[in-house]
């Protein structure tokens, strides 16, 4: 059974930074890409980032380019996302999901996690 | 890169059928057979309902179909039952190499 766990969210103040940790069982986890996607608190899902299993392909959405990094650790069967310079509009529940097979970074996500909070605010 | 175009909301009677419209642009929807649906339940993280266009992960019902038409992408759900209300969005991949949502359509069953 595929299992992802999102641990790391938590409350910083403006322009701080947090790391999220992803934990991914049943499944050959370097097999396949990753996602990041936000959903900020009662409005819709934005997609944030995707790397390639391999982790050498990475892809950003233009309102976190600059400031996030997405990596992987295949050795640890876990994904992450550096999130530095951090706004009160990056609020938002933080899913990592699994890539469709077949899909080199960025794809459609077959299986997400619960999601992990993160507010920022002063 | 702009969210794609769903209307807020959508509703139908058990048994009905319904669509769910998600406008893009040449750039995404219109230009790649990448468009995806997932379903959401409040507090639930969402769900791969169809992928590719058309394509039924397992395990989801045939009630559920995709379709395409230029810049639009539809979402059929036929014999509307009471679990399927939700939110739905779609996504699409773009001439950016990354993905857009759409806006989100809440799903009322009467």
């Amino acid at each position: 059974e595929v299992q992802l766990l999102e641990s790391g969210g938590g409350l910083v103040q403006p322009g701080g930074s947090l790391r999220l940790s992803c934990a991914a069982s049943g499944f050959t986890f370097s097999k396949y890409a990753m996602s990041w996607v936000r959903q900020a608190p009662g409005k819709g899902l934005e997609w944030v980032s995707a790397i390639s299993g391999s982790g050498g392909r990475t892809k950003y959405a233009d309102s976190v380019k600059g400031r996030f990094t997405i990596s992987r650790d295949n050795s640890k069967n876990t994904l992450y996302l550096q999130m530095n310079s951090l706004r009160v509009e990056d609020t938002a529940v933080y899913y990592c999901a699994k890539v469709v097979e077949g899909y080199d970074s960025s794809g459609p996500q077959d299986y997400w996690g619960q999601g992990t909070l993160v507010i920022v605010s002063s | 890169q702009s969210a794609l175009t769903q209307p807020a909301s959508v509703s139908g009677s058990p048994g009905q059928s319904i669509s769910i419209s998600c406008t893009g642009t040449s750039s995404d929807v219109a230009g790649y057979n990448y468009v995806s649906w997932y379903q959401q339940h409040p507090g639930k993280a969402p769900k791969l309902m169809i992928y590719e266009v058309t394509n039924r992960p397992s395990g989801v019902p045939d009630r559920f179909s995709g379709s395409k038409s230029g810049n639009t992408a539809s979402l059929t759900i036929s014999g509307l039952q009471s679990e399927d209300e939700a939110d739905y969005y779609c996504s699409s991949y773009t001439s950016s190499t990354t993905y857009v949502f759409g806006t989100g359509t809440k799903v009322t069953v009467l």
